[in-house]
């Protein structure tokens, strides 16, 4: 399987606790993005890196997130402290310069938070 | 500000029936980019169509087309001779500027075609 991948899949915390996402991207692209989609909802963009910068960050990636890409491979996510407010489906997505934009997308982790 | 609007929440057909999902968006780039992504019940977004504002020519892919009117800011999604498979959440997005950046989605259209 050559496409995004993200573990785990499914994660069930409690309130305070931390948590840690890991996602895989494309092997041959060089930009990596996570999202966070709640239900109902679109995707709302968190960060974007390029190799292992990260370029941008939205406003809704609270102090108690924070993301990294240490070999410009993999990135995760972690969040400090989660809140109710969290439980989410977290998304990653890699692309490469070349795509213009054409974004591919992981299977995501559902995060609730009791 | 950048903004995708989908008007359209759910919409329910039978099969062979054509379906329009509609797509509006609000941007002050000049350039920018549309897209189209299907999410399945299994939860994985699929890349459909992806639109360079300065490409207005509308686009066939099998039955799938897409209507890009600048004029209107629309980005239209239609399904001709709908099938079962093709039930999902479609999502319009649009990525300002320069391409490789943050996709602004919308909030999905839930089709549903029954047999």
């Amino acid at each position: 399987d050559t496409g995004v991948s993200q573990d785990p899949r499914h994660k069930i915390t409690k309130r305070g606790q931390n948590v840690t996402f890991r996602c895989d991207p494309i092997s041959e692209h060089n930009r990596l993005y996570w999202y966070r989609q709640t239900l109902g909802q679109g995707p709302e963009f968190l960060t974007y890196f390029q190799n292992e910068a990260q370029l941008e960050k939205s406003r809704l990636l609270s102090d108690r997130f924070s993301a990294e890409r240490p070999k410009g491979s993999f990135s995760t996510l972690e969040i400090q402290r989660t809140e109710q407010g969290d439980s989410a489906m977290y998304l990653c997505a890699s692309s490469s310069t070349g795509d213009l934009g054409e974004q591919y997308f992981g299977p995501g982790t559902r995060l609730t938070v009791t | 500000a950048q903004k995708v609007t989908q008007a359209q929440t759910e919409i329910s057909v039978v099969e062979k029936e054509d379906v329009t999902l509609d797509c509006v968006y609000e941007t002050r780039d000049t350039t920018y980019y549309l897209f189209w992504y299907k999410q399945p019940p299994s939860g994985e977004l699929v890349f459909l169509i992806r639109r360079n504002s300065f490409d207005e020519q509308n686009e066939i892919s099998g039955r799938y087309s897409w209507n890009f009117q600048k004029s209107t800011s629309s980005f239209n999604f239609t399904i001709t001779a709908s099938q079962v498979v093709d039930s999902a959440v479609y999502f319009c997005a649009l990525s300002e500027a320069q391409a490789g950046t943050a996709l602004i989605f919308g909030k999905g259209t839930t089709l549903s075609v029954s047999s």
